[in-house]
């Protein structure tokens, strides 16, 4: 079975311009995260959907960050306009049920440079 | 709120050694814990967990047993692989709630 994908694996552009970052869960699940990755941060959840529906976006860190899920088989991530402190990967995960079981199946990650 | 706390890494030790990654938490109620598994560059995955009090969570030779009195989740492995060399996220979700909280993730590199 596919796992949850993400695209593209590695990104590396330059400051100003505008990052898209794509996720398509497994198949039936109906909650998708996304999560931040740096060393001074750890792992950082930046907004959760639930059938679709953000749920809380909380953790997205300013208007520059923008997150959609027009379907239960796809997801991205955007930031417009990018600065290199967004330098990082970004996982998307995915998971299913009801309600939240903490079993979560990770996308291998988009490593993000920022110049 | 909710909080995990692991030990620094990395933490460094020799093949077929005993593994130990501390774990504590801070959370009201009675929350579910976990153990994520990150190899070099790939995703986070699941490697054991545990919802209740005194339950011991087991997977691949680790293993790790909720201790409410104590508020922890140690992981521990007997003797490890070259193979295990990772890095380990403890976690925690409420009961009610919709939310993984990770700690900072533990860097463990085993040496042949």
């Amino acid at each position: 079975d596919a796992g949850v994908i993400q695209s593209p694996r590695h990104e590396v552009t330059e400051m100003g311009q505008e990052v898209t970052l794509r996720c398509k869960p497994i198949s039936g699940h109906n909650s998708l995260f996304w999560y931040r990755q740096t060393m001074m941060r750890g792992l950082e959840l930046l907004i959760y959907f639930n059938n679709n529906v953000p749920i809380d976006d909380s953790g997205m860190p300013e208007d520059r960050f923008s997150a959609k899920m027009p379907n239960a088989s796809f997801s991205t991530l955007k930031i417009q306009p990018s600065e290199p402190r967004d330098s990082a990967v970004y996982f998307c995960a995915s998971s299913f049920g009801a309600r939240a079981t903490g079993e979560l199946f990770f996308g291998e990650g988009s490593r993000l440079t920022v110049l | 709120g909710n909080s995990v706390t692991q030990m620094e890494g990395p933490v460094t030790l020799s093949e077929e050694a005993f593994l130990t990654i501390n774990c504590t938490y801070t959370a009201t109620g009675y929350p579910s814990l976990f153990w994520y598994v990150q190899y070099p560059g790939e995703g986070l995955q699941l490697l054991l967990k545990a919802t209740k009090a005194d339950d011991k969570g087991s997977n691949k030779g680790f293993e790790a047993t909720y201790r409410k009195e104590t508020t922890s989740f140690h992981l521990e492995k007997g003797s490890v692989q070259v193979s295990d060399s990772a890095v380990y996220f403890c976690a925690l979700i409420k009961a009610a709630g919709n939310k993984l909280t990770f700690g900072g993730g533990t860097r463990v590199l085993v040496k042949p």
